[in-house]
């Protein structure tokens, strides 16, 4: 059974970076078959999709962070990361990774629980 | 951004009743249309990928509809743990957008 588990601090100063990782067990994450990504998810905006990537490394991010969004794969490791960068109350937010299959209508059918990340000085 | 506008925001249903869902988008996005349950506490679950396709391992009492712009989302007969936040999902261009949920609760 895949699972997918995030993991970083849960408090982040205004200003600085904000970094998580996932860690996929039960499966690989050089399959073919799949891309892994990144979704938000806060009262004032709902669920808000941050970016998804490749095993080989291609990105797609949302505009609207772009500038501040990296998502990073090692194989190695089975992992994905996220880094926000200078982050503000308005990003936090409970941050899930997930698999997609990237097929007809890409869908998010695998989900990490979740982590609660404050911005707060 | 692709806006995806669902309806109504909530509801409240007896165990037993069907229920729909509409997800409306802002352009066409064929059948490029996803749902997702969530439960408090939890992530998101998908449902339905492809507007109208059975995700595995979710109940038949789910199905999905439509294509273009207007979609629904039906529970043909609402059983206890359905209570819950629906949300859709387009995926036919980035960013992926999501509607803002619905929310069906216990009459």
């Amino acid at each position: 059974q895949l699972q997918l588990q995030e993991s970083g601090p849960g408090l982040v100063k205004p200003s600085e970076t904000l970094s998580l990782t996932c860690t996929v067990s039960g499966g690989s994450i050089s399959s073919r078959s799949y891309y892994w990504g990144w979704i938000r998810q806060t009262p004032e905006k709902g669920l808000e999709w941050i970016g998804t990537i490749y095993y080989s490394g291609s990105t797609y991010y949302n505009p609207s962070l772009k500038s501040r969004v990296t998502i990073s794969v090692d194989t190695s490791k089975n992992q994905f990361s996220l880094k926000l960068s200078s982050v503000t109350a308005a990003d936090t937010a409970v941050y899930y990774c997930a698999r997609v299959v990237w097929s007809t209508a890409p869908q998010f059918d695998y989900w990490g629980q979740g982590t609660l990340v404050t911005v707060s000085s | 951004d692709m806006q995806m506008t669902q309806s109504p925001s909530s509801l409240s249903a007896s165990v037993g009743d069907r229920v729909t869902i509409t997800c409306r988008a802002s352009q066409s996005i064929s059948n490029y249309l996803n749902w997702y349950q969530q439960k408090p506490g939890k992530a998101p679950k998908l449902l339905i990928f492809a507007a109208s396709s059975l995700q595995s391992g979710v109940p038949s009492r789910f199905s999905g509809s439509g294509s273009g712009t207007d979609f629904t989302l039906t529970i043909s007969s609402l059983q206890p743990e359905d209570f819950a936040t629906y949300y859709c999902q387009q995926s036919t261009s980035t960013p992926f957008t999501f509607g803002a949920g619905t929310i069906v609760d216990i009459k």
